[in-house]
């Protein structure tokens, strides 16, 4: 079974610029996340997904970021215009039907926003 | 709310030597534990689960039992090798799909 797949692995940038994130979840896991995780923490909840709905997003940057999840399946996750502080990893991750089941990660999007 | 309380670390250990990192947990209901693994540039893999009380989830020599008098998953392995470097992360989730991690205790074991 193949696991979540990310891309691109690493992304350089420059304040005010934007950057884009893709993630393709688990073959038929409805729910995605996408997590912001500041070196030296723990993953940062930033949206979630049931199917192509948005469950939970109340801790994105709604200003800068936006993320779409077309077709319940692919999600693009969005940063415009990014600063400083945006420097992280950008992980997604899935789980399956079982709202108690394991989460599935990918091997995340380094940012360096410089 | 639901919350995830890790030890801080680094802790830093001998090859061979025992580990403990403890975690303590709040949540209403029945959560589901899990102690994911972050290895140097990689992702969070999962490294074990427990799904009710008493359950002991195990995997490479790790195990962990939830204990729900004390509210405790502590993560232990008996024999710690180099190549178990690594941050782990505590978590757990109540069935509503929204997971609660814990900030994470890196290990760092010498040869």
């Amino acid at each position: 079974e193949a696991g979540v797949a990310q891309s691109p692995r690493y992304k350089i940038i420059e304040k005010r610029q934007s950057v884009a994130f893709w993630c393709n979840p688990i073959s038929g896991h409805a729910t995605l996340y996408w997590y912001q995780q500041i070196l030296g923490q723990g993953p940062k909840l930033l949206i979630q997904f049931q199917n192509n709905g948005v469950v939970d997003d109340s801790q994105l940057p709604k200003d800068r970021f936006s993320a779409e999840r077309l077709k319940g399946v692919d999600s693009t996750l969005k940063i415009q215009p990014a600063k400083l502080e945006d420097s992280a990893v950008y992980l997604c991750a899935s789980s399956g039907q079982g709202a108690k089941d394991e989460q599935y990660f990918g091997p995340g999007t380094r940012l360096t926003v410089t | 709310g639901n919350s995830v309380t890790q030890m801080e670390g680094p802790v830093t250990l001998s090859e061979e030597a025992f580990l403990t990192i403890n975690c303590t947990y709040t949540a209403t209901g029945y959560p589901s534990l899990f102690w994911y693994v972050q290895y140097p540039g990689e992702g969070l893999q999962l490294l074990l689960k427990a799904t009710k009380a008493d359950d002991k989830g195990s995997n490479k020599g790790f195990e962990a039992t939830y204990r729900k008098e004390t509210t405790s998953f502590h993560l232990e392995k008996g024999s710690v090798q180099v190549s178990d470097s690594a941050v782990y992360f505590c978590a757990l989730t109540s069935g509503t799909y929204k997971y609660i991690f814990g900030t994470g205790t890196r290990l760092k074991v010498l040869a």
